[in-house]
């Protein structure tokens, strides 16, 4: 089946730049997603990119995908107090439905 | 005007009850789904409705049991209840059944069974 990892956890200081890594195993997947969960709340979609671009840009947010390497990246620029929460990577495979696979989920803490 | 609404926010019951936990999305939307996060925030898709027809049940014990009355309900029925069940579990919609359409989660039941 389907394998998504993280590393569980990450702190950084307030206005440097995060890095959190994701790396799968299916090689069917089409969509990759990044959520975040805040304390005590669901999970809300960040950013996705489609499996046929390497990089997507929005705003702070900065994904790199290595399609070859199955790892996907997420750095946050200028990172701020109100970024700590759990993010999670997530993929969808080529199915034909949404069946979302999540990965384990860093916590970042952003140290002020 | 809460897109994804889940009742009720925490729920504490004894092994062996039956509990239900209700889902409402005034999205519009066509796709509900269930999820069960762990205490090691681990998260799992549970079951999958594109209206009202289940899509996906992936291996989820016979003592749950999704309902979905029309196309805004998504409701899980859990029987028997277990230790093991104690979790959050987050509802989630989606307009459409692809692959790139967001999925709008709900705030979450925190379900713990003494």
């Amino acid at each position: 089946g389907e394998d998504v990892e993280q590393s569980l956890f990450l702190s950084v200081r307030e206005g440097d730049s995060s890095v959190i890594n994701c790396t799968y195993t299916d090689s069917s997947s089409t969509y990759l997603y990044w959520y975040k969960q805040e304390p005590g709340a669901g999970l809300q979609l960040l950013t996705y990119i489609f499996s046929n671009m390497d990089m997507k840009q929005d705003q702070r947010l900065t994904v790199l995908l290595n399609k070859k390497d199955k790892h996907l990246s997420l750095r946050i620029a200028d990172t701020q107090t109100g970024d700590s929460a759990i993010y999670f990577c997530a993929e969808t495979d080529s199915g034909g439905y949404q069946k979302v696979t999540f990965g384990t989920g860093t916590k970042l803490q952003v140290i002020p | 005007d809460t897109a994804v609404s889940q009742t009720p926010k925490y729920l504490v019951t004894q092994m062996g009850n039956d509990k239900s936990i209700k889902c409402e999305q005034n999205l519009g939307h066509d796709t509900m789904y269930w999820y069960k996060q762990d205490s090691k925030k681990f998260l799992k898709i549970m079951f999958s409705y594109n209206n009202k027809e289940l899509i996906i049940n992936e291996t989820v014990p016979n003592r749950f049991s999704p309902k979905s009355p029309d196309k805004a309900h998504l409701n899980l029925h859990i029987n028997s209840l277990e230790l093991g069940d104690s979790a959050v579990y987050f509802c989630a919609s989606s307009q459409e059944y692809s692959q790139k359409d967001e999925q709008y989660f709900g705030p979450g039941t925190r379900l713990t069974v003494t």
